[in-house]
């Protein structure tokens, strides 16, 4: 089955710094990755996705890349503000079933 | 109330009681799902349920036990669970192609904090 790990645990920027998270998986079939965010007490709320057929996608701030052959996809965060600070969650979704498998999640301290 | 729901949001059991989580979503989605969320864990699939039909079962303990009576509702069922089974658990929805062959967003509900003493 599929495994995601994600890297670092924890990224500490200063305020209108960028931030970078990078995450692996496992299977090559995999063809969605969302990224969740999820604020203190907070649900998990998507903030961007991408699928296997595009390399990049960009929504303001946010951009996502991923590297089909390496297995690799990554968040990043431009002029980063106090608000970015949540934990982040990538995951993969299998092809050809429903289980999305999400990473260990980053937390993301922003200070002003 | 517009989303997804879920009752009640906290739950403090003993370990031999019996409880229910429930989930409501309001979206019209086809698919839900289970996840358990530790501290320091990855978000764990528990169970999915597409078009009321259970399609995912992620090896989860026979003490849980989900029900899914349509396609706007979610149970999890819990009897004699144990400590570690402290978690919050959350529900989530989405709208999916029949064979699974597409993947969209998933929406979450606030989740259930649950404590076993």
């Amino acid at each position: 089955g599929e495994n995601v790990e994600q890297h670092p645990s924890t990224l500490s920027v200063q305020e209108g710094d960028s931030a970078v998270i990078k995450c692996t998986y496992s299977d090559s079939a995999s063809n969605y990755f969302p990224w969740y965010k999820q604020e203190l007490g907070k649900r998990p709320q998507l903030i961007i996705d991408i699928r296997s057929n595009v390399g990049e996608k960009k929504d303001q701030r946010i951009a996502v890349t991923l590297n089909k052959t390496a297995k690799h996809f990554s968040l990043h965060i431009t002029e980063t503000q106090p608000e970015d600070s949540a934990v982040y969650f990538c995951a993969a979704r299998e092809t050809g079933g429903f289980k999305t498998i999400f990473g260990a999640g980053t937390r993301l301290f922003v200070k002003a | 109330e517009t989303g997804v729901t879920q009752t009640p949001r906290h739950l403090v059991m003993g370990m031999t009681n019996k409880k229910s989580l429930k989930c409501e979503q309001h979206l019209g989605h086809n698919a839900m799902y289970w996840y358990k969320q530790s501290a320091k864990k990855p978000l764990e699939l528990m169970f999915v349920y597409n078009f009321k039909e259970q399609t995912e079962n992620n090896s989860v303990p026979s003490r849980f036990s989900p029900e899914c009576p349509n396609s706007s509702h979610l149970f999890l069922h819990l009897h004699t669970l144990q400590p570690e089974d402290s978690a919050l658990y959350l529900c989530a929805s989405s709208q999916e192609a029949g064979d699974g062959s597409d993947a969209y967003e998933q929406y979450f509900g606030p989740g259930t904090r649950l404590t076993v003493t």
